[in-house]
């Protein structure tokens, strides 16, 4: 089946920039994503990219797109403590069921 | 503000005992789904629907058994609870076309003793 994968941890100083990489495997994929969960709480949409895209900014998020490597990355400009989470990427799977399938998450770890 | 509620953020049930996990979105989305959330293996997909009546297995239903007889809840049911079923469960649910992605609740932590 297709998968997506993350690298598991991630640390950065505060007042710098994150990068956050992913890989995936679906060719037929139209949409991408990343999610946020704070500790204790539910996924919560940061940014999605369509899958004709190669970039996508909103405020201190770039998403970045090489489809030609199937490669995402979510960079985070001036990360702060509250950016601390575990960020997911995921692919929506261009097959019949259209599901998300998910990464296994990035811990991203802000120290002061 | 669109929501997707869980019923409960913790539950503690005994090994052996019939676990209803309840999801209900406000926002009229066709999809539902239900994941587990384990450390280490991120999220794997038991169960959707994508319309009342329907469901569909996602990669690890072994265990569990859904119920969508109202648009806008999704149960969740253990049949008969087990330790490896303690974990973090969460629902969502999308619009079709999902351009949008998913919205999740905020999830139920549950530990099977």
């Amino acid at each position: 089946g297709e998968d997506v994968e993350q690298s598991l941890f991630l640390s950065v100083r505060e007042g710098d920039s994150s990068v956050i990489n992913c890989t995936y495997t679906d060719s037929s994929s139209t949409y991408l994503y990343w999610y946020k969960q704070e500790p204790g709480a539910g996924l919560q949409l940061l940014t999605y990219i369509f899958s004709n895209m190669d970039m996508k900014q909103d405020q201190r998020l770039t998403v970045l797109l090489n489809k030609k490597d199937k490669h995402l990355s979510l960079r985070i400009a001036d990360t702060q403590t509250g950016d601390s989470a575990i960020y997911f990427c995921a692919d929506l799977y261009g097959g019949a069921t259209n599901k998300l399938i998910f990464g296994t998450g990035t811990l991203l770890a802000v120290q002061p | 503000d669109v929501k997707v509620t869980q019923s409960s953020r913790y539950l503690v049930k005994r090994t052996g005992e019939k676990v209803f996990l309840e999801c209900v979105q406000d926002m009229d989305h066709e999809n539902m789904f239900w994941y587990r959330q384990d450390p280490g293996l991120g999220l794997r997909l038991i169960y959707f629907s994508y319309d009342v009546k329907m469901k569909e297995k996602g990669d690890i239903p072994e265990g569990y058994s859904v119920s969508r007889e109202k648009k806008e809840r999704f149960s969740l049911i253990l049949e008969s609870a087990s330790t490896n079923q303690t974990s973090m469960y969460l629902c969502a649910s999308s619009s079709i076309p999902q351009g949008k992605g998913y919205t999740f609740g905020s999830g139920t932590r549950l530990t099977v003793v």
